[in-house]
């Protein structure tokens, strides 16, 4: 199992610019989450799933949207991008909700 | 609310030394409490769980309800312990809330 994939892993984005960050798992896990990480601050949670076609805003959904189609795929669109969404995005996924999640191994993303 | 305190941002030992990371929590239910590590530019992964009781690379922790406490202890820390950790409490709400980590760093 590849466990929680994500793309990219590096990326640099103009302001007003937009792109999606993709995230895929192969453990037919029903919960997955999208969290920025800046330094200092911990973890906070932008977007949540608890199944295919159900979504859910988390602590920071602003400038952020989020699709679920597929028990797999959680991609995180940002539209009009901002120097504030400066930041390392993790993707994570859990069987149980509010129990153990498995990360992925984040993108890093610049908006200048 | 669901809340996490991590006390310490930094937190700095020698080799071979003990070291205790601090959590305490907020909840009004009954918490399921677990303690994340991201080593240098890597994913987060599990280090432990309230509920299995059991040791990982060293490292215990000891739910303490009266105190709202989740501390995480390792008699003789090694360099390779030098990372970022992470308090996190499960809750009924399908999330995790995460405290703000502490960088621990191990001297030689």
């Amino acid at each position: 199992n590849a466990g929680v994939t994500q793309t990219p892993k590096f990326r640099i984005l103009k302001i007003g610019q937009s792109m999606t960050l993709q995230c895929t798992q192969d453990m037919n896990h029903n919960y997955m989450y999208w969290y920025r990480q800046d330094p200092g601050m911990g973890l906070k949670l932008i977007y949540y799933s608890v199944g295919a076609g159900i979504t859910d805003k988390g602590e920071v959904p602003n400038g952020y949207n989020v699709s679920r189609s597929t028990t797999e795929d959680f991609p995180l669109r940002l539209e009009l991008a901002a120097p504030s969404q400066t930041s390392v995005y993790f993707c994570a996924s859990s069987g149980q909700g509010g129990n153990e999640q498995f990360f992925g191994p984040g993108t890093r993303l610049t908006v200048l | 609310a669901q809340r996490v305190t991590q006390p310490e941002k930094l937190l700095s030992v020698f080799k071979g030394a003990p070291v205790e990371l601090k959590c305490n929590y907020s909840y009004s239910g009954s918490p399921e409490l677990f303690w994340y590590v991201q080593y240098s530019r890597q994913r987060l992964q599990l280090l432990l769980r309230h509920i299995s009781r059991e040791s990982i690379k060293g490292f215990t922790a000891d739910l303490n309800k009266g105190e709202t406490s989740f501390h995480l202890k390792k008699p003789f820390a090694q360099e390779e312990d030098s990372a970022m950790y992470y308090c996190a409490l499960g809750g009924s709400n399908y999330k995790l809330t995460f405290g703000k980590g502490t960088l621990l760093t191990v001297n030689p």
